[in-house]
């Protein structure tokens, strides 16, 4: 059972544009929001998190957006680049065990 | 800072064989570390939780005597696949929290791919 529902599964997006990407949870005892950044053959990367008591965090193209009382956060990358082709994930975290999204593969199309 | 490395990054064993994962944390302590696995296209999935000087704890499903963790020191976990078989193939990740309270999050060992032949 997935604690942590992630869509799109997969997304294209033109060079400059902007991706998307929601998830929802359950768990009211989540505290902590990473969003990961996978490549093939890597392990995830840190790309930005959030915690509950904050609405938004911005970190260069990268934004996440929180709402608490729907229990969604998503995350958006900004004038999107080839670069940023990768898959995509969201977790959630309470006592410092992390349940992960499905994932999200991004493609930028130049 | 906050490094964990992975090693191998990739092993081909014949089946039957036992394989070996190490994960050390370069510049800190990891009290816990976290096992996951991978498959093609897929999320991660937990399969264990390690912590110095105890036993692991095993998500359900997850076969304790055919993945055996061990955490001897604060800066090295070992996930041992014994008597592999090709449905053991898989991407094995480890990660560790850089502190209890969550407020620096995780590093993510960069993964070890097996292959069982």
């Amino acid at each position: 059972q997935q604690q942590v529902k992630q869509s799109p599964q997969s997304l294209i997006v033109q060079k400059g544009g902007i991706s998307i990407i929601n998830c929802a949870y359950e768990n009211t005892a989540f505290d902590y929001f990473p969003w990961y950044q996978q490549f093939p053959g890597k392990g995830p990367a840190l790309l930005i998190a959030i915690r509950p008591d904050v609405s938004e965090k911005k970190e260069g193209r990268f934004t996440i957006s929180f709402n608490k009382s729907a229990k969604q956060f998503s995350l958006h990358i900004m004038d999107s680049q080839p670069g940023d082709s990768a898959t995509y994930f969201c977790a959630a975290s309470h006592d410092y065990k992390l349940s992960f999204g499905a994932g999200t593969t991004v493609t930028v199309r130049a | 800072g906050a490094v964990v490395s992975q090693h191998p990054s990739w092993v081909i064993c014949k089946s039957g064989t036992s394989v070996k994962i190490e994960c050390r944390s370069l510049d800190f302590q990891a009290t816990t570390m976290f096992w996951y696995r991978q498959f093609p296209k897929q999320s991660l999935m937990l399969m264990a939780t390690s912590n110095e000087g105890s036993k692991a704890t095993y998500e359900q499903g997850v076969e304790k005597d055919k993945f055996l963790i061990n955490h001897a020191s604060l800066t090295l976990s070992t996930l041992t696949v014994t008597s592999a078989h090709p449905e053991d193939s898989s991407f094995y990740i480890c990660s560790a929290p850089r502190n209890r309270g969550n407020s620096d999050g995780y590093t993510f060992g960069s993964g070890t791919r097996l292959t069982v032949v």
